[in-house]
């Protein structure tokens, strides 16, 4: 079946770090991907997505791109500040239905 | 706009007892979703309603769990006779084409 792997957390950088999380994905047919964040005490938000390949999905000064080859959509930004600290999701979607595979989730804390 | 709100937010209850979840979408948005995310399993999907037809229930763990959606708009989950691997967040999103728009959630305890 379809499913995510991201990278374990937890994640600790200082502030203005460079922060990368891998994801990789298994799925049928022609994935869409997205990133979720969930900041503390708040709902899930969509972050950044990326619906074919190539695509790069940018969002905050977050970047992804949609790796067919490689089958991956791993998170990057070049300078974390402290107010990124969050719950990271990858996930994938698969046909006109858009229900969501979700990763295990990546906890970031950055220190200032 | 007001978003996606569930109520209630926070819910106690017994082993074996009944439990009604609410969610009542952004108004005009023809897909709602249920997930759950607990500590053991992750984000799970659980069911997925679109406009007038029959709802996608893959995701449902038991025939404990139901849910429905009146009027094309708000929602309910249920689960019977509660059980502590139950215990969970239950998330429930709308949305009109890919982006999902999640609420705040409902956390569940069973004792």
């Amino acid at each position: 079946g379809d499913s995510v792997t991201q990278m374990e957390g937890p994640v600790t950088l200082s502030e203005e770090a460079f922060l990368t999380i891998n994801c990789t994905y298994t799925a049928t047919g022609y994935p869409s991907l997205f990133w979720y964040v969930q900041y503390p005490g708040e709902g899930l938000q969509l972050l950044l997505k990326a619906t074919k390949a190539d695509d790069k999905g940018s969002n905050k000064g977050f970047e992804a791109t949609y790796r067919k080859e490689t089958t991956s959509f791993h998170l990057e930004k070049g300078s974390v500040q402290v107010s990124d600290s969050a719950v990271y999701f990858c996930a994938l979607s698969v046909g006109n239905d858009y229900k969501l595979s979700f990763g295990a989730g990546t906890t970031v804390t950055v220190r200032a | 706009g007001a978003g996606v709100s569930q109520s209630p937010s926070n819910k106690v209850t017994e082993k074996g007892k009944d439990v009604e979840l609410r969610c009542d979408p952004i108004s005009g948005h023809t897909a709602l979703y249920w997930y759950r995310q607990s500590l053991g399993q992750g984000l799970e999907f659980l069911i997925y309603f679109q406009g007038n037809s029959a709802p996608d229930k893959s995701g449902l763990p038991s025939d404990r769990f139901s849910a429905e959606r009146t009027g094309g708009s708000v929602s309910t989950l249920t689960i019977q006779r509660t059980q502590q691997e139950d215990s969970a967040v239950y998330l429930c999103a709308s949305s009109l084409a890919v982006e999902q728009f999640f609420g705040p959630g409902t956390r569940l305890t069973v004792l």
